[in-house]
């Protein structure tokens, strides 16, 4: 059980145009979910953080404008990036909060942006 | 804020031997909860154990285990007999013991097994 799908797994986009990412829980409700952006070679960084039916909570130096998150049910967080450019282009994780306290983490998208 | 360190960017074992990973994490908190996870080629992140602090007894997971030293704010995991699988990113981290649910990651260590 616990299962947090994500898709799509890769997207290539063209510079100028906006990308949504889902991630869905599938069998447990997800009150909590994170957003991370991880770059080759490093380590997660937590860009957001969003509880059903509340506005994100975006970290220090993240563009809440840019990357647009909203997660209207129990069950499904989508992370927006909009308006995408070659520096945009990274992997982006999200993961559920899975009670008490366990994490649920989707397998990721690999976004380029071209 | 709180901080999790990660010494070793690399480590190598080789087949079936015993690797041990170090992580230490700065924190005023005395409730909170310590991880570590592993991230394989596949970049899905996989709960490798979980140690709650104001558990004295060190977690174990069947070839994986826990060395956690409350005093010394040390957290290091222990891989037994390890195996080819077992090569991967692992990462330790760090959650608050209230309400504020977020991980803070370490940079990670990269594992490699030799056969």
């Amino acid at each position: 059980g616990a299962v947090v799908s994500q898709h799509p797994s890769r997207v290539i986009c063209k510079s100028g145009t906006s990308v949504k990412i889902e991630c869905r829980s599938l069998d447990f409700q997800a009150t909590t979910m994170f957003w991370y952006r991880q770059f080759p070679k490093q380590s997660l960084m937590l860009m957001a953080t969003s509880n059903e039916g509340s506005k994100a909570t975006y970290e220090q130096g993240v563009e809440k404008d840019k990357f647009l998150i909203n997660h209207a049910s129990l069950t499904l967080s989508t992370l927006t990036v909009t308006s995408a450019h070659p520096e945009d282009s990274s992997f982006y994780i999200c993961s559920a909060r899975k009670q008490p306290y366990g994490y649920t983490f989707g397998s990721g998208t690999r976004l380029t942006v071209v | 804020a709180q901080t999790v360190t990660q010494s070793q960017p690399e480590m190598s074992v080789q087949e079936a031997e015993t690797v041990t990973l170090s992580c230490t994490y700065d924190t005023s908190e005395s409730d909170y909860y310590l991880f570590w996870y592993k991230q394989p080629p596949s970049r899905q992140m996989i709960l490798v154990i979980r140690q709650e602090a104001y558990k004295q007894q060190n977690a174990t997971e069947n070839r994986f285990s826990v060395n956690f030293q409350k005093a010394a704010k040390s957290f290091s995991l222990k891989i037994s007999d390890s195996q080819l699988g077992d090569a991967a990113m692992y990462f330790c981290a760090y959650r608050s013991g209230g309400s504020n649910y977020k991980l803070t990651f370490g940079k990670g260590t990269l594992l490699t097994v030799n056969p």
